[in-house]
């Protein structure tokens, strides 16, 4: 079974500061990662994916992530975040032939003028 | 263009009351639907998925249960609801077999904020 760890709750930053919020999954076949976002009172948005080829996967919203198989990781990174980055970030891995995502409990990030 | 409704946007029920979220999809055939719960600092949780019309999958026991009458309906109920139901519901499809083509990128619905009192 998949399983996903984002090992912050929470992200403060400050305004047009960089930031990483990171994911590990756990698995030994191939997988597909994403990252949504989600806005407040919202659903959730595609951010970005990783399916192959190049590791480092660019997103909406000046977004990228860099796929590290060594290290079973799909970190999230933006070098310079604006107020309307706040959101809640969640990183899901799934595996071919399984139709389900399994979703990371989430990262809040919030910016700080 | 595709397209996802869900309504209620908000709910108030009391304990014990009965519930019906209602999703559809525009645009599209065959999708795979989904039902997530997202409670307050739990992320989401994946409660059912449906593959066609009439098969659910259930993922973790409950008080709930889902429904899919047609191909693009997809409808979650309670007979009964508990205070431990209240959350943020929400529906989402994808292609069918989209993972083999790359394109199972899951497609969110605006969600329906259930609070039982």
């Amino acid at each position: 079974a998949q399983s996903v760890t984002q090992l912050d709750s929470q992200v403060p930053v400050f305004e047009e500061a960089p930031v990483e919020l990171r994911c590990n999954y756990s698995s030994s076949v191939s997988v597909y990662l994403f990252w949504y976002v989600q806005y407040p009172n919202q659903g959730l948005q595609l951010l970005l994916k990783y399916l192959s080829g190049s590791t480092l996967v660019k997103g909406i919203n000046g977004f990228e992530a860099e796929f590290n198989k060594s290290q079973t990781s799909f970190h999230l990174r933006k070098p310079s975040v604006h107020i309307s980055d706040t959101a809640e970030y969640f990183c899901a891995p799934a595996q071919l032939g399984n139709e389900k995502l399994t979703f990371g409990t989430g990262t809040r990030l919030t910016i700080i003028p | 263009s595709q397209t996802i409704h869900q309504w209620p946007a908000t709910l108030v029920q009391p304990v014990g009351s009965p519930l019906s979220l209602e999703c559809t999809v525009e645009g599209t055939s065959n999708p795979n639907l989904y039902w997530y719960r997202q409670a307050a600092g739990r992320g989401l949780q994946l409660l059912f998925y449906s593959v066609g019309i009439g098969q659910i999958s259930s993922e973790v026991p409950q008080n709930l249960s889902a429904s899919r009458p047609q191909d693009r309906q997809f409808i979650l109920s309670s007979k009964k609801l508990l205070l431990s139901d209240s959350g943020f519901y929400l529906c989402a499809w994808s292609l069918l077999q989209g993972l083999l083509s790359g394109a199972n990128v899951l497609t969110f619905g605006a969600g329906s904020r259930l609070t039982v009192l």
